[in-house]
């Protein structure tokens, strides 16, 4: 069965700065991984995603991810965080085999102070 | 716009009603997922249903069910409301070679 682990309920950065966000997953076969953003009273939006191929995915709004199967990890980043920025962010896991439910992590919220 | 509609965006009933959430998938899309979204438990998987056939099932409560018709839409169906039923309940179309779901902007139900 596939799991996330979101490390990091709440995540605070300047605007500017670095934005790090940090997901581990688990999964028995090789995953497809996604990061996807809520803001305030929407729905979930795709920010990225990792099937095959290249390593380091490239998103929307200037976010990127980088699967490291060595660590079972897909943290997302982006290098100057804008106030725009502000939302949950989650990180979902899929396997290849058996149900193609998404499982999600638990979900970071993410501050951008000005 | 994801192109999946959910209606109602909001609900309020009280305990032990029934109410059925609806959702329309993006055109083309024949798999319908359903989530539930609270505080406590996050993102939960409800069920999953392709092309009018359940495919998966998740943390789906017996006073639940759903169904998809014909013309793809589905809709969840919620019984004897508790108050711990108050939650957010997104439904998701996919595109199922890679596996992303588009997600509808969700249905609020609050129960008193």
């Amino acid at each position: 069965a596939q799991s996330v682990t979101q490390l990091g309920s709440h995540v605070s950065v300047s605007e500017g700065a670095l934005v790090l966000l940090r997901c581990n997953y688990s999964s028995s076969v090789p995953p497809y991984l996604f990061w996807y953003v809520q803001y305030p009273n929407q729905g979930l939006q795709l920010l990225l995603k990792y099937t095959t191929g290249a390593t380091l995915v490239k998103g929307i709004n200037g976010f990127e991810a980088e699967f490291k199967k060595s660590e079972t990890s897909f943290h997302l980043t982006k290098p100057s965080a804008h106030m725009s920025d502000a939302a949950e962010y989650f990180c979902a896991v899929r396997g290849l085999q058996g149900a193609q439910k998404l499982v999600f992590g638990q979900g970071t919220r993410l501050t951008i102070n000005p | 716009d994801s192109g999946v509609t959910q209606t109602p965006k909001h609900l309020i009933t009280a305990t032990g009603q029934r109410v059925t959430l609806r959702c329309s998938p993006r055109s083309g899309d024949l798999s319908v997922y359903w989530y539930q979204q609270s505080l406590d438990q996050g993102l939960q998987f409800l069920i999953q249903y392709y092309n009018g056939e359940e495919r998966a099932k998740g943390n789906i409560l017996e006073r639940f069910s759903a169904q998809q018709f014909p013309d793809l839409h589905s809709e969840l169906n919620l019984s004897s409301l508790e108050l711990g039923d108050s939650a957010l309940y997104f439904c998701a179309s996919s595109v199922l070679t890679t596996g992303e779901l588009f997600f509808g902007e969700g249905s609020r139900l609050t129960v008193l």
